[in-house]
């Protein structure tokens, strides 16, 4: 039982460089998340989907980019990455969305 | 803005101690609440929830919490904590749209054997 699977685990990326957080869950839930994690400021919501084809801003979206690509996968993308988004990114995913979020072992990204 | 207050950043017991952690929140409407544990190098997990009916629920490891609405807290608490209780710890509340959760800032654990 997988769960919420996140890939890559770590990632060390320049100033610039773009690349793409995949999330898939195989518990067949409808809301997917985001969150980055930083010392001290607990976890933040980056975006959400709360069904499939629907995405939505969180509290942090600004640089990212996200795509439900369909009920099991969420992606998050960085166009353009900057030393501010050196952090460790989780995906969740519940059924209903008040419902308990389960979280994936997460992906440490430093950008350089 | 709906935010939620965690009122301790580092926490340090001996084991057999008791634990209090405190949680505050700010939107006073209907919520879920729930507390997430993260061991070191781990993912978060949960440790107990609310949704409604008795204020007063029990988690894994012994763990409890309160939901008290007149002051919009949850504070959990363990009578009497372990090393392996060593973690950090987040409140968690959902947002007033019900669509997602705003977590608290953490609370780190440290347990002395």
């Amino acid at each position: 039982n997988a769960g919420v699977t996140q890939t890559p685990k770590f990632q060390v990326l320049k100033t610039g460089q773009s690349m793409t957080l995949q999330c898939a869950q195989d518990m067949n839930h409808n809301s997917m998340y985001w969150y980055r994690q930083d010392p001290g400021m607990g976890l933040r919501l980056i975006y959400y989907s709360a069904s499939e084809g629907t995405t939505d801003k969180g509290e942090v979206p600004n640089g990212y980019n996200v795509s439900r690509l369909n009920k099991r996968e969420f992606s998050l993308r960085l166009e353009s990455a900057a030393p501010s988004q050196t952090s460790v990114y989780f995906c969740a995913s519940n059924l209903d969305r008040s419902d308990i979020q389960y979280f994936g072992a997460g992906t440490r990204l430093s950008v350089l | 803005a709906q935010s939620v207050s965690q009122h301790n950043h580092h926490v340090i017991l001996s084991e057999a101690a008791s634990l209090e952690l405190g949680c505050n929140y700010s939107y006073g409407g209907t919520v879920n609440l729930f507390w997430y544990v993260q061991y070191p190098g781990q993912h978060l997990q949960l440790l107990l929830k609310y949704f409604s009916g008795d204020p007063l629920v029990k988690g894994i490891k012994g763990f409890e919490a309160e939901f008290i609405k007149s002051k919009f807290s949850f504070n959990l608490r363990k009578p009497s904590v372990q090393w392996s209780d060593t973690a950090e710890y987040f409140c968690a509340v959902t947002n007033q749209a019900g669509t997602a959760l705003i977590f608290g800032k953490g609370t780190t654990l440290s347990v002395s054997s």
